[in-house]
């Protein structure tokens, strides 16, 4: 059965305290690996999107990789803005089926 | 370009009652998704429309839930009659196209059962 596992489950950094979340999945034929970002109340933001073993995108603090088994979103020098509850999802299914398997996310406090 | 939007954003009704819940996805995704996420747990598909037809209903709990989207445009998921293990919070994404492609997600609609 498709999963994703996130951890770790919350994580309480300080300002300027770089860390690393972790997302490992159990797909056969990844169609693709998302990260979101949910704040309280909000509907998750999408983030990145990664297909291949061995790709990387990076928005201002934020780096995503991905290997064959698991992605990592690294957080560089965080900020307190950056407290949010960071999700990743996979699609699953084939042909015209897109639905999404969530995480149940990493919930990041960063501390001035 | 506006985002996915949804209606109501809270919604408490007492069991046994029944609630619509309605989504605007972005112009031109012809992709519409609901999923839900029930409190402490992941959030999960219920469907997926292709324009207005359901391309995967397979995460719908049972038939007290019933989505449509009337001429591939806005969606609504009517709940009836409401349970208590109906609470949670609704979510609603769009997207371009099918496969791969990302999935724009809306501010969700929480809904409470008494």
């Amino acid at each position: 059965e498709d999963q994703v596992t996130q951890s770790p489950e919350a994580l309480r950094l300080q300002e300027g305290e770089s860390s690393s979340l972790n997302c490992s999945y159990t797909v056969s034929g990844l169609r693709g690996l998302f990260w979101y970002r949910q704040d309280p109340g909000k509907g998750p933001e999408f983030l990145f999107t990664l297909y291949s073993a061995g790709e990387e995108k990076e928005k201002e603090r934020l780096k995503a990789t991905l290997t064959k088994k698991e992605s990592f979103l690294h957080i560089t020098a965080p900020k307190p803005e950056d407290s949010a509850t960071y999700l990743c999802a996979h699609p699953m299914g084939g042909g015209a089926t897109n639905k999404l398997i969530f995480g149940t996310g990493t919930l990041l406090a960063v501390q001035p | 370009e506006a985002g996915v939007t949804q209606f109501p954003s809270h919604s408490v009704i007492e069991k046994g009652q029944t609630v619509t819940l309605r989504c605007d996805p972005i112009s031109g995704h012809d992709n519409l998704y609901w999923y839900r996420r029930v409190m402490g747990k992941e959030i999960k598909f219920l469907l997926h429309f292709v324009k207005e037809s359901k391309q995967d209903e397979s995460g719908m709990p049972n038939n007290r839930f019933l989505a449509e989207r009337t001429g591939g445009t806005y969606s609504t998921l009517k709940v009836q009659p409401a349970e208590l293990e109906d609470s949670g919070v609704y979510f609603c994404a769009s997207s371009r196209g099918p496969g791969g492609e990302t999935q724009y997600f809306g501010p969700g609609t929480r809904l409470l059962v008494l």
